[in-house]
């Protein structure tokens, strides 16, 4: 089953704009990553919150965690056209004996 | 670097063949992980291993099984490929269930 649903779908932006995308969940969470997939790879990860924390940073990336509305944000700033790529979220439950699920993934295009 | 290898790219088979996938982590991982992506329905977990000849079922087991002999590699079979398994393979590794999944470069399979 589903956990995480990212939102848009897909986002079309400019390069040096910022790109936000956005995680929601449905139960308790141990902690959520991001992963970025360029067309036709393999995920590469990007960051891992845990649920004691509300914000965290990685050079241009930003990920805030709200575990009161479930939701997690992934802001992109000063986009470039190489950050072109799926984005998916990754939550960990801490209900039970379980492994990462996985979102549906924001396609992100960025134009030069 | 942790280095995730898978053994093809791209492969080609008939329906009815059976078929192996093949997939080598270099970082001592406990565990390792097999998901098929599939445009609008994202990654979906087929099995996982959490030690050497250990396994559990994911989401989607049906029609594959699994051997992990040697702690470093996990195969994926697919006793009698059908039209329907035509997708995009992904392996996974990490230390815990919920850390960091390190991913190989994906094999699409394509079954006519």
């Amino acid at each position: 089953s589903q956990q995480g649903e990212e939102d848009p779908q897909a986002l079309s932006i400019q390069e040096g704009e910022n790109a936000t995308m956005n995680c929601s969940y449905k139960t308790s969470i141990n902690n959520l990553q991001w992963y970025r997939q360029n067309s036709g790879r393999g995920l590469v990860h990007l960051i891992l919150i845990r649920s004691n924390e509300r914000e965290k940073h990685s050079g241009r990336l930003r990920v805030t965690l709200d575990t009161s509305k479930k939701s997690s944000s992934l802001l992109i700033t000063a986009s470039r056209a190489a950050d072109t790529a799926s984005y998916f979220c990754a939550t960990g439950s801490n209900s039970g004996y379980s492994t990462l699920t996985f979102g549906k993934g924001t396609m992100l295009l960025v134009s030069p | 670097d942790v280095k995730v290898t898978q053994s093809s790219r791209y492969l080609v088979k008939r329906t009815g063949e059976k078929v192996f996938l093949e997939c080598v982590q270099d970082m001592d991982h406990e565990n390792m992980f097999w998901y098929r992506q599939d445009p609008g329905l994202g990654l979906r977990l087929i099995y996982f291993s959490y030690d050497v000849k250990m396994k559990e079922k994911g989401d989607i087991p049906e029609g594959y099984s699994v051997s992990r002999e040697k702690k470093e590699r996990f195969s994926l079979i697919l006793e009698s490929a059908s039209t329907n398994q035509t997708s995009m393979y992904l392996c996974a590794s990490s230390y815990g269930f919920q850390e960091t999944q390190y991913f190989g470069p994906g094999t699409r399979l394509l079954v006519l």
